[in-house]
């Protein structure tokens, strides 16, 4: 079993829509969970962190974890053009090191 | 805003040579990590730097491997002998004491020819 898997995409959505993003992680130790979004070519940009279970709001971004279950969630509401790129899922463990999913590439359409 | 910065931003090698990718992290941070990112895959975990040694390596980093704070700012990779399968973007990150945010320099982009 890998240790973090994201829902396989491509994932396509209207403009305005809600595009939802998911992640499960095995618990080996988990410690905090954090959303990145790479454009082609460039580093991850961290869109948002979470380490307790529930939901997470910054804007247009709301994360959710849910411990007991092993998954974390992005919610992008209202998503525009410019959200178009690959999000990043990343465990950090009890360790330190972390360990990124494959990533979901996400396409909003005009 | 402070930044992690890499150098160079690309390097072309031959199979077999040495070479050290650099990176300087943002000042008072001190925890310290390389990933690497093989054209198309995830990102991977390297290793993790604190107090001027290693926390945490992955199986990727093997003896051909190392890492080093030669002086207060920078953070290096040096990679001994390449090999093809070593061409990849390599990212730096890192991180605040009593943080979990790490952040990513714009990362070298390494060809092994």
């Amino acid at each position: 079993q890998k240790e973090v898997e994201q829902n396989s995409g491509p994932l396509s959505v209207p403009e305005g829509a809600i595009a939802s993003l998911n992640c499960t992680y095995s618990d080996r130790g988990s410690q905090s969970f954090f959303w990145y979004r790479q454009y082609s070519g460039k580093s991850p940009e961290l869109i948002m962190f979470i380490y307790s279970n529930g939901d997470k709001e910054d804007g247009r971004f709301t994360a959710q974890l849910n411990k007991a279950s092993q998954y974390v969630s992005l919610l992008i509401r209202d998503s525009q053009p410019s959200d178009s790129a690959t999000y990043l899922c990343a465990v950090k463990w009890r360790s330190g090191k972390s360990t990124f999913g494959d990533g979901t590439t996400l396409t909003v359409k005009p | 805003e402070p930044e992690v910065t890499q150098t160079p931003s690309h390097q072309v090698t031959q199979m077999g040579q040495e070479v050290i990718l650099r990176c300087v992290p943002i000042s008072n941070h001190l925890y310290f990590y390389w990933y690497r990112q093989i054209l198309g895959q995830k990102v991977e975990f390297l290793v993790s730097f604190y107090n001027n040694e290693i926390s945490e390596k992955s199986e990727i980093f093997d003896d051909q491997f190392s890492v080093e704070r030669p002086d207060g700012s920078n953070f290096t990779l040096k990679i001994r002998s390449t090999k093809l399968e070593d061409s990849a973007m390599y990212f730096c990150a890192s991180q605040f004491d009593g943080t979990d945010t790490q952040y990513f320099g714009p990362g070298t982009r390494l060809t092994v020819l």
